[in-house]
């Protein structure tokens, strides 16, 4: 069965303190995505890497980072967390190429 | 940018049918439709490739209209199990860097 696990399914931080989420897949796929979802807004592209190492911005970078050191694992850093990045963050993966994107469970993140 | 997406929810009957749009400025490679239930992961529903296909899902197709820059989701006969918000996503490019923007979503309610 394929999977897409996300270290934490809740956190709670203070402003200003850096945050980690951490994404690994199992299906030797190319690309990860990381994703936040806001009620109204839908699901906003944070960052994606399409091969390890390799990582291009999507269209609400900022404010994030991001880690793809080995293919199955793929970070997402906030620097110093701040109340307007309270969400649920999802990682997502997929093939090379136009496919089905198989998506983790979430991360909900609380920043006080 | 975010695709956009009508409308913003839709209230049925079982067995009623409904129809979701997604629309782009720009000129698009593929769409892809997600349905996320309360609580869980997006899953995948179905992509189309640029060349104004058609697909089916069992009672849930959709199309691609190229040169409008649109996909439409047909919901025919609708069961409670169709309940969910449904996320259009759009790729521009085709290539390997692969980016899939999704739009704010529409909210189905299937009522008995």
């Amino acid at each position: 069965d394929v999977k897409v696990t996300q270290s934490s399914r809740y956190l709670v931080k203070r402003t200003g303190e850096k945050v980690f989420l951490e994404c690994v897949q199992d299906m030797d796929h190319e690309n990860m995505f990381w994703y936040r979802q806001d009620p109204g807004l839908g699901l906003r592209l944070i960052y994606f890497s399409y091969d390890v190492k390799m990582k291009e911005k999507g269209d609400i970078p900022e404010g994030y980072s991001v880690s793809r050191e080995k293919k199955e694992r793929f970070s997402l850093i906030l620097e110093s967390a701040s109340t307007n990045q309270t969400s649920m963050y999802l990682c997502a993966s997929s093939r090379q190429g136009p496919g089905e994107l198989f998506f983790g469970e979430g991360s909900r993140l609380t920043v006080l | 940018q975010q695709p956009v997406q009508s409308p913003q929810a839709v209230i049925l009957r079982e067995g009623e049918d409904a129809v979701i749009n997604c629309s782009s400025s720009k000129a698009l490679y593929s769409v892809h439709w997600y349905r996320q239930k309360h609580g869980e992961a997006p899953v995948f529903l179905m992509i189309l490739l640029k060349g104004g296909e058609q697909k089916g899902h069992d009672k849930i197709s959709a199309s691609f209209n190229e040169k409008k820059q649109q996909s439409s989701l047909y919901l025919t006969a609708s069961q409670l199990s169709y309940s969910g918000t449904y996320f259009c996503g759009t790729e521009m490019s085709g290539g390997s860097n692969y980016k899939l923007t999704f739009g704010k979503g529409t909210l189905l309610t299937v009522n008995p």
